[in-house]
């Protein structure tokens, strides 16, 4: 059964139409995280939150924002997605800061 | 400096070879350390947690290296099978909890 579950695994988009990317997760983890994972590089870290609290990476485009509305779900929102926005979204969970990730199935976002 | 570094890669060996990646970090505080292995076009997932002691699962092989900053990953016995991305991830501590990637060691094992 899937812990941490991604919608929709694939996402088309028009340029500069917002998107939200969506991920719940039934492991009652504390900590969320939100990467970007563009072809043959690593996963790029966007934001994570610990419990309520956001982290938001320094180098992270205003263009992104998350939403936390609850322990099951958070959000990614695109406000105005660029053509070089497309790529894989990874969203992952951790029990503590110190437990490995658990990852869910992706996003691909298309940007045409 | 990236924060996490990998060996370049690719890495093409035969199967039964034995094949280590290593990965540095720069941080010193840093607390966390893990293998994942990326299949094409897939999540991540863990292989495996890297323990200050070492730490081995079955053909895998997990060593820290605190002195130095790095953290090796030996696979033996190579399978067709662990054709893959290893990609190695550092909790860094000092930068609220971030969990950073290297960039990825990419493996073939051919027949």
């Amino acid at each position: 059964d899937a812990m941490v579950i991604q919608n929709p695994r694939y996402q088309v988009t028009q340029f500069g139409k917002p998107v939200t990317l969506s991920c719940s997760q039934t492991l009652n983890h504390n900590v969320m995280y939100w990467y970007q994972q563009k072809s043959s590089q690593a996963p790029k870290l966007l934001f994570h939150y610990y419990d309520k609290d956001f982290n938001n990476e320094a180098d992270t485009p205003d263009n992104f924002q998350s939403r936390r509305p609850n322990t099951s779900f958070c959000f990614l929102d695109i406000r105005s997605p660029g053509l070089g926005d497309a790529a894989m979204y990874l969203c992952a969970t951790a029990g503590t800061e110190n437990s490995p990730l658990h990852f869910g199935n992706g996003t691909r976002l298309t940007v045409t | 400096r990236k924060e996490v570094e990998q060996d370049p890669g690719p890495f093409n060996v035969p199967e039964g070879a034995t094949v280590a990646f290593n990965c540095t970090y720069s941080n010193s505080a840093s607390q966390s350390f893990f293998w994942y292995r990326q299949d094409c076009r897939k999540e991540p997932k863990l292989l495996m947690s890297v323990y200050s002691s070492g730490n081995e699962d079955g053909r895998f092989t997990a060593q820290l290296n605190r002195a130095s900053q790095y953290i090796s990953l030996l696979i033996r016995d190579s399978k067709l099978s662990d054709s893959a991305t290893y990609l190695c991830v550092v909790n860094e501590m000092a930068y609220n909890n971030d969990m950073r990637f290297g960039a990825g060691t990419r493996l073939t094992v051919k027949p």
